[in-house]
Protein backbone atom coordinates (compact mmCIF):
# COMPACT_ATOMS: atom_id res chain seq x y z
CA UNK A 1 0.00 0.00 0.00
CA UNK A 2 0.75 3.70 -0.26
CA UNK A 3 3.13 4.96 2.41
CA UNK A 4 5.00 8.28 3.27
CA UNK A 5 8.07 8.79 5.52
CA UNK A 6 9.52 12.03 6.96
CA UNK A 7 12.42 12.26 9.04
CA UNK A 8 12.75 12.05 12.70
CA UNK A 9 12.34 15.17 14.31
CA UNK A 10 12.45 17.85 16.62
CA UNK A 11 13.97 19.66 14.17
CA UNK A 12 16.11 22.34 15.96
CA UNK A 13 17.24 25.41 13.79
CA UNK A 14 18.57 28.97 14.71
CA UNK A 15 16.89 31.86 13.03
CA UNK A 16 17.77 32.61 9.40
CA UNK A 17 19.43 29.01 9.08
CA UNK A 18 18.39 26.64 5.77
CA UNK A 19 15.74 23.77 6.12
CA UNK A 20 15.72 20.66 4.92
CA UNK A 21 12.70 18.20 5.67
CA UNK A 22 12.90 14.71 3.77
CA UNK A 23 10.26 13.12 3.23
CA UNK A 24 10.11 9.94 0.72
CA UNK A 25 6.85 7.86 -0.09
CA UNK A 26 6.12 4.81 -2.02
CA UNK A 27 2.69 4.41 -4.05
CA UNK A 28 1.48 3.02 -7.01
CA UNK A 29 0.67 4.96 -10.17
CA UNK A 30 1.35 9.04 -10.04
CA UNK A 31 0.08 10.53 -6.59
CA UNK A 32 0.56 14.13 -5.53
CA UNK A 33 2.49 14.78 -3.50
CA UNK A 34 1.74 17.95 -0.42
CA UNK A 35 3.25 19.42 2.64
CA UNK A 36 1.06 20.40 5.21
CA UNK A 37 1.95 22.56 8.38
CA UNK A 38 0.27 22.22 11.65
CA UNK A 39 1.11 25.77 14.08
CA UNK A 40 0.21 24.77 17.94
CA UNK A 41 -3.40 23.54 19.06
CA UNK A 42 -4.36 23.83 15.36
CA UNK A 43 -5.63 21.99 12.59
CA UNK A 44 -3.60 21.19 9.39
CA UNK A 45 -2.97 23.80 6.68
CA UNK A 46 -2.03 23.07 3.21
CA UNK A 47 1.38 24.75 2.99
CA UNK A 48 2.33 23.31 -1.25
CA UNK A 49 2.05 20.90 -3.24
CA UNK A 50 3.16 19.28 -6.62
CA UNK A 51 0.52 17.24 -8.86
CA UNK A 52 3.02 15.57 -11.38
CA UNK A 53 6.88 14.68 -11.79
CA UNK A 54 9.57 17.23 -11.60
CA UNK A 55 7.04 20.10 -10.54
CA UNK A 56 7.96 22.33 -7.71
CA UNK A 57 5.69 23.52 -5.31
CA UNK A 58 6.02 26.51 -3.15
CA UNK A 59 4.72 29.03 -0.96
CA UNK A 60 5.78 31.13 1.75
CA UNK A 61 9.58 30.80 1.20
CA UNK A 62 8.97 27.22 1.46
CA UNK A 63 9.49 24.82 -1.86
CA UNK A 64 9.67 21.32 -2.62
CA UNK A 65 10.15 19.21 -5.91
CA UNK A 66 8.48 16.30 -7.10
CA UNK A 67 11.13 14.00 -7.77
CA UNK A 68 9.93 10.38 -9.48
CA UNK A 69 12.87 8.66 -9.57
CA UNK A 70 13.83 9.16 -6.12
CA UNK A 71 10.48 9.40 -5.04
CA UNK A 72 11.08 12.21 -2.93
CA UNK A 73 9.21 15.22 -1.97
CA UNK A 74 11.78 17.47 0.35
CA UNK A 75 10.86 20.47 1.79
CA UNK A 76 13.40 23.11 2.17
CA UNK A 77 13.29 26.49 2.91
CA UNK A 78 16.46 29.37 2.82
CA UNK A 79 16.16 31.13 6.10
CA UNK A 80 13.45 30.32 8.27
CA UNK A 81 12.14 32.27 10.89
CA UNK A 82 10.88 31.65 14.35
CA UNK A 83 7.04 32.30 13.48
CA UNK A 84 7.71 28.82 11.35
CA UNK A 85 8.16 26.67 14.35
CA UNK A 86 5.37 24.21 13.80
CA UNK A 87 5.22 20.93 12.64
CA UNK A 88 5.10 19.90 8.88
CA UNK A 89 3.61 16.96 7.41
CA UNK A 90 4.40 15.18 4.12
CA UNK A 91 1.44 13.56 2.16
CA UNK A 92 0.72 11.69 -0.66
CA UNK A 93 -2.78 11.31 -1.92
CA UNK A 94 -4.32 10.07 -5.74
CA UNK A 95 -6.84 11.49 -7.53
CA UNK A 96 -10.60 10.13 -8.08
CA UNK A 97 -12.98 8.02 -5.98
CA UNK A 98 -12.51 7.85 -2.41
CA UNK A 99 -8.40 7.68 -2.12
CA UNK A 100 -7.36 8.41 1.47
CA UNK A 101 -4.63 10.49 2.00
CA UNK A 102 -1.46 8.84 3.01
CA UNK A 103 0.51 11.17 5.63
CA UNK A 104 3.78 11.27 7.31
CA UNK A 105 4.23 10.92 11.16
CA UNK A 106 4.97 14.81 10.97
CA UNK A 107 8.34 16.07 11.88
CA UNK A 108 8.39 19.14 14.25
CA UNK A 109 10.53 22.07 13.64
CA UNK A 110 11.46 24.43 16.26
CA UNK A 111 13.42 27.65 15.66
CA UNK A 112 15.41 29.77 17.96
CA UNK A 113 15.71 33.17 17.76
CA UNK B 1 -7.63 27.54 -0.70
CA UNK B 2 -11.06 25.90 0.72
CA UNK B 3 -12.54 26.45 3.49
CA UNK B 4 -13.14 23.90 6.71
CA UNK B 5 -14.62 24.88 9.84
CA UNK B 6 -14.98 22.48 12.90
CA UNK B 7 -17.00 23.17 16.20
CA UNK B 8 -16.32 23.06 19.29
CA UNK B 9 -12.35 24.23 19.14
CA UNK B 10 -12.49 22.72 22.95
CA UNK B 11 -14.81 20.83 25.21
CA UNK B 12 -14.53 19.38 28.09
CA UNK B 13 -17.59 16.74 29.41
CA UNK B 14 -18.31 14.62 31.53
CA UNK B 15 -17.12 10.38 31.58
CA UNK B 16 -20.54 8.79 30.72
CA UNK B 17 -21.57 11.76 28.08
CA UNK B 18 -21.78 12.00 24.84
CA UNK B 19 -20.01 15.26 22.57
CA UNK B 20 -20.82 15.97 19.16
CA UNK B 21 -17.86 17.81 16.94
CA UNK B 22 -19.55 19.33 14.10
CA UNK B 23 -17.06 19.70 11.02
CA UNK B 24 -18.57 21.75 7.53
CA UNK B 25 -17.29 23.14 4.41
CA UNK B 26 -17.98 26.70 3.62
CA UNK B 27 -17.46 26.75 0.13
CA UNK B 28 -17.16 23.86 -1.58
CA UNK B 29 -18.55 20.30 -2.06
CA UNK B 30 -17.14 17.93 0.27
CA UNK B 31 -18.06 14.15 -1.28
CA UNK B 32 -15.61 12.79 1.14
CA UNK B 33 -15.00 13.03 5.03
CA UNK B 34 -12.08 11.67 7.02
CA UNK B 35 -12.00 11.96 10.73
CA UNK B 36 -8.57 11.85 12.34
CA UNK B 37 -7.76 11.36 16.33
CA UNK B 38 -4.21 12.73 16.50
CA UNK B 39 -2.03 11.31 19.51
CA UNK B 40 0.66 13.41 21.71
CA UNK B 41 4.09 13.46 19.83
CA UNK B 42 1.69 14.74 16.77
CA UNK B 43 1.26 11.29 14.80
CA UNK B 44 -2.67 11.38 12.72
CA UNK B 45 -4.53 8.27 12.89
CA UNK B 46 -7.27 7.74 10.85
CA UNK B 47 -10.51 6.67 11.95
CA UNK B 48 -12.82 6.65 9.50
CA UNK B 49 -13.91 8.03 5.92
CA UNK B 50 -17.33 9.09 5.08
CA UNK B 51 -18.80 9.67 1.48
CA UNK B 52 -21.85 12.02 1.23
CA UNK B 53 -25.24 9.88 2.01
CA UNK B 54 -23.36 6.87 2.67
CA UNK B 55 -22.30 4.85 5.38
CA UNK B 56 -18.79 5.77 7.46
CA UNK B 57 -15.90 3.14 6.37
CA UNK B 58 -14.14 3.01 9.83
CA UNK B 59 -10.61 1.30 10.31
CA UNK B 60 -9.90 -1.70 11.41
CA UNK B 61 -9.77 -0.85 15.74
CA UNK B 62 -12.42 1.64 15.89
CA UNK B 63 -15.38 0.85 17.37
CA UNK B 64 -17.99 2.70 15.31
CA UNK B 65 -20.74 2.81 17.90
CA UNK B 66 -18.06 4.75 20.16
CA UNK B 67 -17.74 7.15 17.47
CA UNK B 68 -21.20 7.92 15.38
CA UNK B 69 -20.31 9.21 11.86
CA UNK B 70 -22.90 11.26 10.36
CA UNK B 71 -22.29 12.58 6.67
CA UNK B 72 -26.01 13.64 5.28
CA UNK B 73 -25.19 16.74 3.26
CA UNK B 74 -22.41 17.72 1.20
CA UNK B 75 -21.16 20.63 3.70
CA UNK B 76 -22.04 18.98 7.12
CA UNK B 77 -20.35 15.80 9.11
CA UNK B 78 -20.58 15.45 12.60
CA UNK B 79 -18.47 12.76 14.79
CA UNK B 80 -20.50 11.93 18.06
CA UNK B 81 -18.01 10.31 21.04
CA UNK B 82 -20.79 8.35 22.75
CA UNK B 83 -20.07 7.76 26.61
CA UNK B 84 -17.19 9.29 26.79
CA UNK B 85 -13.99 8.17 28.93
CA UNK B 86 -11.24 9.73 29.86
CA UNK B 87 -9.21 7.44 27.55
CA UNK B 88 -11.01 9.31 24.61
CA UNK B 89 -9.71 12.91 25.95
CA UNK B 90 -7.53 13.68 22.16
CA UNK B 91 -7.48 16.27 19.51
CA UNK B 92 -10.13 15.07 16.63
CA UNK B 93 -9.25 16.76 13.14
CA UNK B 94 -11.73 16.47 10.53
CA UNK B 95 -10.92 16.95 6.58
CA UNK B 96 -12.58 17.23 3.79
CA UNK B 97 -12.05 17.17 0.01
CA UNK B 98 -14.13 16.93 -3.21
CA UNK B 99 -13.17 14.26 -5.60
CA UNK B 100 -15.04 15.32 -8.33
CA UNK B 101 -12.95 18.43 -8.66
CA UNK B 102 -9.08 18.17 -10.42
CA UNK B 103 -7.33 18.94 -7.28
CA UNK B 104 -7.01 16.36 -4.99
CA UNK B 105 -6.08 17.88 -1.47
CA UNK B 106 -7.89 17.67 1.45
CA UNK B 107 -8.46 20.67 3.43
CA UNK B 108 -8.57 20.42 7.23
CA UNK B 109 -10.24 21.88 10.00
CA UNK B 110 -9.17 23.68 13.09
CA UNK B 111 -9.34 20.41 15.29
CA UNK B 112 -11.50 19.63 18.32
CA UNK B 113 -9.31 19.41 21.88
CA UNK B 114 -11.70 17.36 23.44
CA UNK B 115 -11.33 16.60 27.46
CA UNK B 116 -13.59 14.10 29.69
CA UNK B 117 -12.94 14.70 33.45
Amino acid sequence: GDSVTQMEGPVTLSEEAFLTINCTYTATGYPSLFWYVQYPGEGLQLLLKATKADDKGSNKGFEATYRKETTSFHLEKGSVQVSDSAVYFCALMRSGGSYIPTFGRGTSLIVHP
Amino acid sequence: GAVVSQHPSRVICKSGTSVKIECRSLDFQATTMFWYRQFPKQSLMLMATSNEGSKATYEQGVEKDKFLINHASLTLSTLTVTSAHPEDSSFYICSARDWRQLNTEAFFGQGTRLTVV
